[in-house]
Order: structure tokens, then sequence, then C-alpha cells
């Protein structure tokens, strides 16, 4: 079974539209990070969350905001889409932030037009 | 200045031979330094990892090395298989931080 789970796999939007992607784990771990890789930035850390709380924002634009309604879940909503924002973005977990292993999931491949 | 550079940006070498993908920082709060690949249209893994501690970490073929003094770190991969053929990245993390800094990547294709 899956123990880091993203939805959806694929995803298509028009730009302007706004779009909420979904993660959850079940590895029991403690912290949850999102990272976007595409074309022109292959790996780039976006948010760091433990228990909960927001540890680290690398992320200029307000447009991307974190939500996490459950230490298992953190999902990312994006507003006000745009073409620059497709990407693959990568939901990944550790047992804490002290530079623990950290676990991506499959990752949901966002395409705005 | 928080970056991690990464060399060759695409790697071949010949099956058995070994691979050597090389990393560079400047921040002096990096602690951490795990290697990952990815393998076309799948998530990146964790490959090994090295804390400054330590100058060489071995793991089976793979191996680490790391210079503080000079703020490098590379992975060698001994014997090249087929299977290694993959997109590798090198990372950095600050002291006390979950965050992972990221290289550009080094695409590696070892020929059978």
């Amino acid at each position: 079974d899956p123990k880091i789970i993203q939805k959806p796999k694929y995803l298509v939007a028009v730009t302007g539209s706004e779009k909420i992607l979904i993660c959850e784990q079940y590895l029991g771990h403690n912290a949850m990070y999102w990272y976007r890789q595409s074309a022109k930035k292959p790996l780039e850390f976006m948010f760091s969350y433990s228990y909960q709380k927001l540890m680290d924002n690398q992320t200029a634009s307000s447009r991307f905001q974190p939500q996490s309604s459950k230490k298992n879940h953190l999902d990312l909503q994006i507003t006000a889409l745009k073409p620059d924002d497709s990407a693959t973005y990568f939901c990944a977990s550790s047992p804490g932030t002290s530079q623990d292993t950290q676990y991506f999931g499959p990752g949901t491949r966002l395409l705005v037009l | 200045q928080q970056q991690v550079r990464q060399s060759p940006q695409s790697l071949t070498v010949w099956e058995g031979e070994t691979a050597i993908l090389n990393c560079s920082y400047e921040d002096s709060t990096f602690d951490y330094f795990p290697w990952y690949h990815q393998f076309p249209g799948e998530s990146p893994a964790l490959l090994i990892a090295i804390r400054p501690v330590s100058n060489k970490k071995e793991d089976g073929r793979f191996t680490i090395f790391f210079n503080k003094r000079e703020k490098k770190f590379s992975l060698h991969i001994a014997d090249s298989q087929p299977g290694d053929s993959a997109t590798y990245f090198c990372a950095a993390s600050p002291y006390n931080q979950g965050k992972l800094i990221f290289g550009q990547g080094t695409k590696l294709s070892i020929k059978p």
C-alpha cells in the first residue's frame, strides 16, 4: 500500500483558476514538505511543516497556501494559476525536521493552460 | 547563499566503470548532505547521506566523499550497472532545519 498519497496524479487547469493538491502520509511522520519540480528548476523547496505548524516558507508568492487539517495531511492550495505554475508538485514527509530521511510521494503533475 | 552547485549536467560511462558526480556549496550552516536518485516518471528516493563529522560514507557500490574545508562533496558509483541510469540530485540541509536545497541534477547513463 502506498505510504504517501497524492491526489490527483494529473491536473489540467486554466489560467486564473484555483486548485488544491492533496497529500496524505501514513508513515506516522511529524514533518511534511512540499517541493516543486519543473524543467526550469529541477527540485525546489516550497514549505515545511512540523506538527501542523509552518516551519519554513520559501515561496515568494502568496498564491501558494499550504493547509494542514490533520497531522498526516498537508494540502497545497494554488490560486490565480499561471502557466509558469506548470510543474510536478511533490509532497514529502520525515519523522522529524532534524534532517531525517525525507520520503517523497508520487507527485501531482499540474499543467496550466 | 543557500545554493548547491552540481556537475556535470549529464554523464555517460561504460558498464563496470566508476561514475563520479560532484557538488559544492557556500553556506556554512549546511550540515546534512544527502544524495537522491530519480528514475523517469518516479519520485526522488534517498540513496545515501553524510554529515560533516565524516569525510566518507559507503553503502555498497555507492560512496560519498566529503571535503568540509573546500565545501565539496561527491558521489562515486563503483562498478556502474545499466540499472543505475537515472538522474541524481545532491542536496544540503541547514542545521536543525528540515528543508533540502537540491542541486540541478546529473543525468547518468550507463552504456552496456
